[in-house]
């Protein structure tokens, strides 16, 4: 059982490029996020998925799309990189509901340069 | 939407000491509240949680929290800090629309 489990774990990306962050949980998890986590700012929610095929904007979505095609996959795709957008992304999964706990990848540390 | 505050983005305290580190939220419906603890580099770990259950919690490591409503907190505490509690701490709430709202963190360092 590896849990959630997320590649790259660095990279490094020029203006312009695109990348897509991989995210895998093996938990049979309804429920996916992905997050940034910014120096001070603790961690902002990007987007979620309830499900298969059912997604939704969080706090802060511009810049980044997704997709859930499997309960197990959740790819977070930057399509045109900034610098605005260095910074660490966890992946998460949970139980369907708000009060389930929240199970996070080890990250992905995101350069822009 | 919901918020969280944490005061003190910096605690420091003696091995041995009790370790408190504040959270407040602001929320107009029940919460669900959250502590989770960031290793260096690693992702984040549930150390406990309120749901509207009993309103002190006990969770791993010796942590606990109180939930109190009227002073809108749900501060986290340990008697005795050790070494290996050196970490970053996370305060979280979440409401019905599935959104979860992450004060800005607690770096506790813990002095031999």
């Amino acid at each position: 059982n590896a849990g959630v489990t997320q590649t790259p774990k660095f990279r490094i990306l020029k203006i312009g490029q695109s990348m897509t962050l991989q995210c895998t949980q093996d938990m049979n998890h309804n429920y996916m996020y992905w997050y940034r986590q910014d120096p001070g700012m603790g961690l902002k929610l990007i987007y979620y998925s309830v499900g298969a095929g059912i997604t939704d904007k969080g706090e802060v979505p511009n810049g980044y799309n997704v997709s859930r095609s499997t309960t197990e996959d959740f790819p977070l795709r930057l399509e045109l990189a900034a610098p605005s957008q260095t910074s660490v992304y966890f992946c998460a999964s949970s139980y369907p509901g708000y009060q389930e706990t929240q199970y996070f990848g080890p990250g992905t540390r995101l350069l822009v340069l | 939407a919901q918020s969280v505050t944490q005061l003190g983005s910096h605690v420091s305290v003696s091995e041995g000491a009790l370790v408190l580190l504040r959270c407040n939220y602001s929320s107009s419906v029940p919460p669900y509240l959250f502590w989770y603890v960031q290793y260096p580099n690693q992702g984040l770990q549930l150390l406990l949680k309120y749901t509207s259950a009993a309103t002190l919690v006990k969770g791993i490591n010796g942590f606990e929290a109180e939930f109190k409503k009227s002073e809108t907190s749900f501060h986290l505490t340990k008697p005795s800090a050790h070494m290996s509690d050196a970490a970053e701490y996370f305060c979280a709430v979440s409401d019905s629309g599935n959104q979860f709202y992450f004060g800005t963190g607690t770096s506790l360092t813990v002095i031999p």
